[in-house]
């Protein structure tokens, strides 16, 4: 499978834990996506890289979340002390150059509770 | 006012018809539009890309962009039960972050 893929699918954590999710691009994309989406609702973006470089954030990505992107290849995303308003998808896009042809991986469905 | 404004629907239709989905927005620096098909609890799926206005063709699908009146459309003809999905449109102004829409919920039945 050559697409984006994340790890885990699923995560139920409890209210205060951190949690940590993992993207991996599609292979020579240079710029990876963060957006979350909740029910009903278009996904909204939080960050993205262009190699290893994070270039922008979103006002939505508040102190508790940090991404990364060592050596430009996979990325995680970390929440920490999570809250029953982070409840959300969590989707990771990639895509190559200068494009803005985005592909979407199939997302972790993160539940607070 | 949102920058993306996309009718959540919901939209029945029979097998067969031609579906037309529709978004507004207000940011005129928007100059790259897609469109993204979402099944229930997956990622978004790349459907149509078109930079600035005009149409784009791709089998049963449609896409158009008319920035003079900001609203961009796509067409589904022939549409088929396997089209029941939620669609997204999405748009930016730079090759960087996209804006989307609320996303319409389309079942198209047999």
């Amino acid at each position: 499978d050559t697409g984006v893929s994340q790890n885990p699918r699923h995560k139920i954590t409890k209210r205060g834990q951190n949690v940590t999710f993992r993207c991996d691009p599609i292979s020579e994309h240079n710029r990876l996506y963060w957006y979350r989406q909740t029910l009903g609702q278009g996904p909204e973006f939080l960050t993205y890289f262009q190699n290893e470089a994070q270039l922008e954030k979103s006002r939505l990505l508040s102190d508790r979340f940090s991404a990364e992107r060592p050596k430009g290849s996979f990325s995680t995303l970390e929440i920490q002390r999570t809250e029953q308003g982070d409840s959300a998808m969590y989707l990771c896009a990639s895509s190559l150059g200068d494009s803005t042809e985005a592909f979407f991986g199939q997302g972790t469905r993160l539940t607070v509770v | 006012q949102k920058e993306v404004e996309q009718d959540p629907g919901p939209l029945s239709v029979p097998e067969g018809a031609i579906v037309s989905l529709n978004c507004t927005y207000s940011n005129s620096a928007f100059q790259y539009f897609m469109w993204y098909r979402q099944y229930s609890r997956k990622g978004p799926e790349l459907l149509m890309y078109t930079y600035s206005s005009g149409n784009k063709e791709d089998g049963r699908f449609t896409a158009q962009v008319d920035k003079s009146s900001k609203y961009i459309s796509l067409f589904i003809r022939d549409s088929q039960p396997s089209d029941s999905a939620t669609y997204l449109c999405a748009m930016s102004a730079s090759s960087e972050k996209l804006v989307f829409g609320k996303g319409m919920k389309l079942t198209v039945n047999p």
